[in-house]
């Protein structure tokens, strides 16, 4: 079936730092790809959705400038932590619809812990 | 917009016991429901989904729901769960019309005991 991968899968930053994660489509091509954020003991939050070819669409509330999305081609999307703060520690999933589009396919997420 | 609740934030149960795990969800458009599981550390992986027909969907690992639109319900069920059962569920609902966009219910964490 469709795979959907991130990187790194772990990463550890100092305070005021950025960190750029990858989300990639390894078998299908994705035009739309969605961030979620997820604290522990919690749910997926919705961040925003990634538009390859175009700006993506934030989710009320999620600051644009602080989590940068950039969808460069249809297989790679990016998102960049600008200047981490220890309350940006988290979850972060990735998901990428198929061609079918009730399906979607989750990446294994990337924790980010910032000291 | 759609929301969804999940009533049990933990289910503790005993190995080949029956499970049940409540989603209730609210909508003013068509949607589709969902129910993922993630074991520790990992993804989301899909268990199963219902988007129109049969109210009641099977799904992987034994795992069925079934979809009762007056109680706006998609409870998910298993006649016997295993230890490899444990893990966190989530219920999550897309319009019907976008279905890239996913609600996520609070989470279940299943918790099978020997």
């Amino acid at each position: 079936g469709a795979v959907v991968s991130q990187h790194p899968s772990w990463v550890i930053c100092k305070s005021g730092t950025s960190v750029k994660i990858e989300c990639r489509s390894l078998d299908f091509q994705a035009t739309t790809m969605f961030w979620y954020r997820q604290f522990p003991k919690q749910s997926l939050m919705l961040m925003a959705t990634s538009n390859e070819g175009s700006k993506a669409t934030y989710e009320q509330g999620v600051e644009k400038d602080k989590f940068l999305i950039n969808h460069a081609s249809l297989t790679l999307s990016t998102l960049t932590v600008t200047s981490a703060h220890p309350e940006d520690s988290s979850f972060y999933i990735c998901s990428a619809p198929t061609g079918l589009r009730d399906t979607q396919y989750f990446g294994p997420g990337t924790r980010l812990t910032v000291l | 917009a759609q929301s969804v609740t999940q009533l049990d934030s933990q289910v503790p149960v005993f190995e080949e016991a029956p499970v049940e795990l409540r989603c209730n969800y609210s909508s003013s458009v068509s949607v589709y429901l969902f129910w993922y599981v993630q074991y520790p550390n990992q993804g989301l992986q899909l268990l199963l989904k219902y988007l129109s027909g049969s109210t009641l969907v099977k799904g992987i690992n034994g795992f069925e729901a079934e979809f009762n639109k007056s109680q706006t319900s998609f409870h998910l069920r298993k006649p016997s769960v295993h230890i490899s059962d444990t893990a966190e569920y989530f219920c999550a609902v897309s319009e019907a019309s976008n279905t890239g966009k996913l609600i996520f219910g609070q989470g279940t964490t299943l918790q099978v005991k020997p």
